[in-house]
């Protein structure tokens, strides 16, 4: 089983500030997702990176995929309280089971006004 | 749009006793999931069923049996439940046609004293 690890594991910042999530293994990605999760719901999806280098920008998330597919980061531009939530990275198993995932730890994102 | 629908939301269960998690979607998927969420450890991968009539083994699948019931329909059974068994379950489903999405339910939360 491919182990990820995110850091930070907490991250407490205030309205306007910019920040970084990193996901990381010792064993190349098939691809990677990041999911986002609020408090009594289950995870969304954000995105799937699948190429190495893969830079995507969902409005002011940005997600990069590392060019050895070992490694990738969710940057956020002038976060907003909207923003608060458990940031998780997940890879996945591939073939015909897509939900087959593994999880990193998470990271919780708090942001004030 | 109801997606991945998991019954009870929570539950307090005794050492010892027995209950079944139930999950259904509307999505037409073939694939359905359970997951179990713990402090600190992001999701864990309990079982899996890739297509109706199917069902293979997780990450953590000691103390859990699983049922396919249809395509719509699976269900996750503690036969005797114990305080490690304390969790946030989550219910997913995916489906080839639809890309790499994945879709989560709710969660149940389940207590064992």
């Amino acid at each position: 089983t491919q182990l990820l690890e995110q850091s930070p594991q907490f991250l407490s910042i205030q309205e306007g500030e910019n920040l970084t999530v990193y996901c990381n293994s010792s064993s190349v990605f098939s691809s990677l997702q990041w999911y986002r999760q609020e408090p009594g719901e289950g995870p969304v999806l954000l995105v799937t990176v699948v190429t190495g280098g893969e830079v995507k920008k969902l409005k002011r998330l940005t997600f990069q995929f590392g060019d050895a597919r070992k490694d990738s980061s969710l940057h956020i531009t002038a976060a907003q309280p909207g923003d608060t939530g458990l940031y998780l990275c997940a890879s996945n198993a591939g073939g015909t089971s897509y939900g087959k995932l593994t999880f990193g730890q998470g990271t919780i994102l708090t942001v004030h006004p | 749009n109801a997606g991945v629908t998991q019954t009870p939301k929570f539950q307090v269960l005794k050492t010892g006793q027995s209950m079944t998690l139930q999950c259904a979607q509307d999505m037409n998927h073939n694939s359905m999931y359970w997951y179990r969420q713990d402090p600190g450890m992001g999701l864990r991968l309990i079982y899996y069923s890739a297509s109706e009539g199917t069902t293979d083994k997780g990450e953590v699948p000691n103390g859990y049996n699983v049922s396919r019931l249809n395509k719509r329909e699976f269900s996750l059974r503690l036969e005797s439940a114990a305080p490690s068994q304390t969790s946030v379950y989550f219910c997913a489903s995916s489906d080839g046609a639809s890309g790499n999405t994945i879709y989560f339910g709710e969660g149940s939360w389940l207590t064992v004293v």
